[in-house]
């Protein structure tokens, strides 16, 4: 399973874009990308998958590159309840099978007013 | 409303004790986890389920079992040969078909064991 390195905390104020990066050097030919946003004491929440290129929803973008070793998740105009743990998951397609399903530490985004 | 539950939110146990966290989910998803997540840390795979009666070890199976006989739930039952089972513990489930990798979880259940 691809291991994932994201910056452990990012502070931002309101309004501003936020862009978080993940690093996953050995990701596989058949691993997707998704992120996940955690509020304390709460389950994670999905935010968004890729495979490559660029993947846009309602709250966020998702940016791929053409080497995939590497992935950045944009938030648009943060608020302050945007406030939460991020984490980035890379594993292979669902049914494959996979021993080992981890989430990083993930990064710690502050905002600010 | 569709979604996951988990009970009891809170559970104390002495050290010793098998205890069973519950997951249910009307969500009629195919697969279904278990996570643990300790302080500061991220989640990491305990068990796994991708059909009733079948589920597969995580990456920290030690000390924990499962059991899938209905699709709706997916219990896990923190032995007593779990060495530092004090953890906050979080169910998920997906439906499992390909390129779906969202997970929808539970709202956890936080374990302290003296």
């Amino acid at each position: 399973l691809a291991k994932t390195t994201q910056p452990i905390s990012m502070d931002s104020y309101e309004g501003q874009e936020v862009n978080i990066t993940c690093s996953h050097n050995n990701i596989a030919t058949n691993d997707y990308i998704t992120w996940y946003q955690q509020f304390p004491s709460q389950g994670p929440r999905f935010i968004i998958q890729g495979y490559k290129t660029k993947v846009t929803n309602e709250v966020a973008s998702l940016f791929i590159p053409a080497d995939r070793k590497s992935s950045t998740l944009s938030l648009p105009r943060v608020s302050l309840s945007d406030t939460a743990v991020y984490y980035c998951l890379v594993a292979p397609p669902w049914r494959t099978g996979y021993s080992t399903l981890t989430f990083g530490k993930g990064t710690m985004l502050l905002v600010s007013p | 409303d569709g979604g996951i539950t988990q009970s009891p939110k809170y559970l104390f146990r002495k050290e010793g004790q098998n205890v069973t966290l519950s997951c249910e989910q009307n969500l009629n998803h195919d697969a279904m986890y278990w996570y643990r997540q300790d302080p500061g840390q991220g989640l990491r795979l305990i068990y796994y389920s991708q059909i009733v009666n079948d589920f597969q070890k995580g990456d920290i199976a030690e000390g924990y079992s499962v059991s899938r006989e209905k699709k709706e739930s997916f219990p896990l039952t923190v032995t007593s040969a779990q060495k530092n089972p004090t953890a906050f513990y979080l169910c998920a489930s997906s439906t499992g078909l390909a390129g779906d990798y969202e997970q929808y979880f539970g709202p956890g259940t936080r374990l302290t064991v003296t």
